[in-house]
């Protein structure tokens, strides 16, 4: 089983650049989310979704936007990258109340 | 918003210690999730609760899922050097299941 790919691993963008992160998961969840997790500290929420063509916002949603067009898909976009962005990313996903599944992240750095 | 109260923030013991922590809340949650993250790492689960009372072990940890189901505590017994990371609790809200996670327990062990 896969569970939750994320992609790229790594990623160095300069300022004003944009870029998408990619989440995909091949275990039907309904649930899908999107954390930043900045050095020494716990993850925050960025987006999420409860089902394909709902999305809502997190706790620092603003830089960022997503979509879920699919149950296995939800991509994250940057449009104007900003250092404050520079973080480790993670996409989770699962079904109802079971446990959720993360992603390996993705380094992102901007300059 | 909801907010999960996750304590103690930081935690430095001696290798053989037993680790005490936990999470609270004022809303009701239908699951809880103990997490690890060891660095560069997304977070592995550890342990899943799904019944208010429910005990469970695995290994040298024990969590519980409190009767209130507002809260939950993960204990770590005779730590070892192998512990160290970053723990996260993680409650499905009810009647959403919507995912919160909280802030985390950094745990540092010496030999």
């Amino acid at each position: 089983n896969a569970g939750v790919t994320q992609t790229p691993k790594f990623r160095i963008l300069k300022i004003g650049q944009s870029m998408t992160l990619q989440c995909a998961q091949d275990m039907n969840h309904n649930y899908m989310y999107w954390y930043r997790q900045d050095p020494g500290m716990g993850l925050k929420l960025i987006y999420y979704s409860v089902g394909a063509g709902i999305t809502d916002k997190g706790e620092v949603p603003n830089g960022y936007n997503v979509s879920r067009s699919t149950t296995e898909d939800f991509p994250l976009r940057l449009e104007l990258a900003a250092p404050s962005q520079t973080s480790v990313y993670f996409c989770a996903s699962h079904s109802g109340s079971t446990e959720a599944f993360f992603g390996q992240g993705t380094r992102l750095t901007v300059v | 918003g909801q907010q999960l109260n996750q304590s103690p923030q930081s935690m430095f013991i001696q290798e053989g210690e037993d680790v005490s922590m936990n999470c609270t809340s004022s809303s009701i949650f239908n699951t809880w999730l103990w997490y690890k993250q060891d660095p560069g790492e997304g977070p592995v689960l550890l342990i899943a609760l799904y019944k208010a009372g429910e005990l469970t072990s695995n290994g040298r940890l024990t969590a519980q899922f409190g009767i209130t189901r507002k809260d939950s505590f993960l204990n770590i017994s005779a730590s070892i050097p192998s512990d160290v990371g970053i723990y996260f609790c993680a409650g499905q809200l009810w009647p959403t299941d919507k995912l919160i996670f909280g802030t985390g327990t950094r745990l540092q062990v010496f030999p």
